[in-house]
């Protein structure tokens, strides 16, 4: 059974400039979560794809946006990136009622 | 406001003593309850889950968490720490009304376990 995984693992970008990370769910698995965790802090929920449509979204900008394709692999995409975008990109993956699965996720560092 | 609340950021303990990593949740979080661990480097993994029925959940590593509905709380204990369990613990209720995965979590407990 392979896990979640996530690419890149570690990403430097400038203010401004635009980001994909990447994420795999753990095989059967048909829906994706996306969370930042911020130094020092909890996740914090951005948004969720079932099916490939946005099932769900926290309070972020609409400059987080996302695509779920039809392996259900997943993409978070940041446009315009600001230094507060700095963190931890978690993506889960899970199926119907079944608990989130993490992947180890992306450090992005922003300029 | 939706919040789960973790009332220690570090808890330092000796190997072999009984710990306590306390949570408490708003009453619109749902009662739907988590603690999730994180070693360095790593993402999250499942400790436990609250979703119904008996309490007291337990876990395969020796944790254990109650549910509190009149304290609105979901402590996390063990009995024997090992230098193991040394990591940081996120303690999560399901957003009332929200997504199933869409979770809202506490700011963390640092568990360091010394010998």
């Amino acid at each position: 059974e392979t896990g979640v995984t996530q690419s890149p693992t570690h990403l430097i970008k400038t203010r401004g400039q635009q980001v994909t990370l990447r994420c795999s769910s753990q095989s059967g698995h048909n829906t994706v979560s996306w969370y930042q965790q911020a130094l020092g802090q909890g996740p914090q929920f951005i948004f969720q794809y079932y099916r490939e449509e946005e099932n769900g979204r926290g309070n972020f900008p609409p400059r987080f946006s996302g695509l779920q394709f039809p392996n259900y692999s997943s993409e978070l995409n940041v446009n315009a990136l600001e230094l507060d975008d700095s963190a931890l990109y978690l993506c889960a993956s899970s199926l119907g009622n079944s608990p989130l699965h993490f992947g180890n996720g992306t450090r992005l560092t922003v300029t | 406001a939706q919040s789960v609340t973790q009332l220690d950021s570090q808890v330092p303990v000796f190997e072999e003593a009984p710990v306590e990593l306390r949570c408490n949740y708003s009453s619109s979080v749902s009662v739907y309850l988590f603690w999730y661990v994180q070693y360095p480097n790593q993402g999250l993994q499942l400790l436990l889950k609250y979703l119904s029925g008996s309490t007291l959940v337990e876990s395969i590593n020796g944790f254990e968490a109650e549910f509190n509905k009149s304290q609105t709380s979901f402590h996390l204990r063990k009995p024997s720490v090992h230098i193991s369990d040394t990591a940081e613990y996120f303690c999560a209720g399901e957003n009332y009304g929200g997504s199933q995965g869409n979770l809202i979590f506490g700011k963390g407990t640092k568990l360091s376990v010394k010998p």
